[in-house]
């Protein structure tokens, strides 16, 4: 079943104990990203990445690290987590982007993180 | 910055009216795309538009794209419970997939 997933699903840390979120998608998908979601600010880019090795950021960049060393997995790290980072946050991948048309993205089911 | 506006951010509707909901980019964009939420979930792809002033339907829903393509609408006729979630356009600039706030799809009791 093609699909993307995220672990953990649920967390809840305290500030300052770096955290890892991982995704994977076995689509075979070039472009990978990450977003947040806050109530009211809809889906807001941390990181993308269009293809292993290729990473860029995105709006809401700082406090996060992103890394692509396989064309499958995108993982979000947090290294010194805070606070104001409590969120929902989804990871998603789709094929291309081709001549600037973004294929349509295929998201994680979500991790929501809470930071003390 | 650039960005996707979207607008009502709520629209609360008796079972059986219509919902809109509108998105205006700063830019031109080459394309747009809408998704749906479900409460708990996460966004699901709905469609993609394209061309200027293309119009698309997938049966109660209504998509256009301007014809500038700095616009679009997503129209519900006669919603269905099975219609509540949040609605998002998205489209790209600079590479990045700009997303608007979305619209929140509220069926009254």
């Amino acid at each position: 079943e093609a699909q993307v997933t995220q672990n953990p699903r649920y967390l809840i840390t305290v500030t300052g104990k770096k955290l890892t979120v991982t995704c994977s998608q076995n689509m075979n998908h070039e472009y990978m990203s990450w977003y947040r979601q806050d109530p009211g600010l809809g889906l807001r880019q941390i990181y993308y990445s269009m293809n292993v090795e290729v990473t860029d950021k995105g709006d809401v960049p700082e406090g996060y690290k992103v890394s692509r060393k396989e064309k499958r997995n995108f993982p979000l790290i947090l290294e010194s987590p805070s606070p104001n980072q409590t969120s929902l946050y989804f990871c998603a991948s789709s094929s291309g982007p081709l001549a600037g048309i973004y294929n349509e993205q295929f998201f994680g089911p979500g991790t929501r993180l809470t930071v003390l | 910055g650039q960005q996707v506006m979207q607008i009502p951010q709520y629209q609360h509707v008796q079972e059986g009216e219509d919902f809109t909901t509108y998105c205006n980019s700063s830019t031109t964009l080459s394309n747009i795309q809408w998704y749906k939420q479900r409460p708990g979930g996460h966004p699901v792809f709905l469609i993609q538009l394209v061309k200027s002033g293309e119009v698309k339907k997938q049966k109660r829903l209504t998509f256009q794209f301007g014809e500038a393509k700095k616009n679009s609408s997503l129209h519900i006729t006669a919603t269905q419970t099975t219609d509540v979630g949040t609605y998002f356009c998205a489209g790209p600039i600079n590479y990045q997939l700009i997303w608007g706030a979305g619209t929140k799809l509220i069926i009254k009791p």
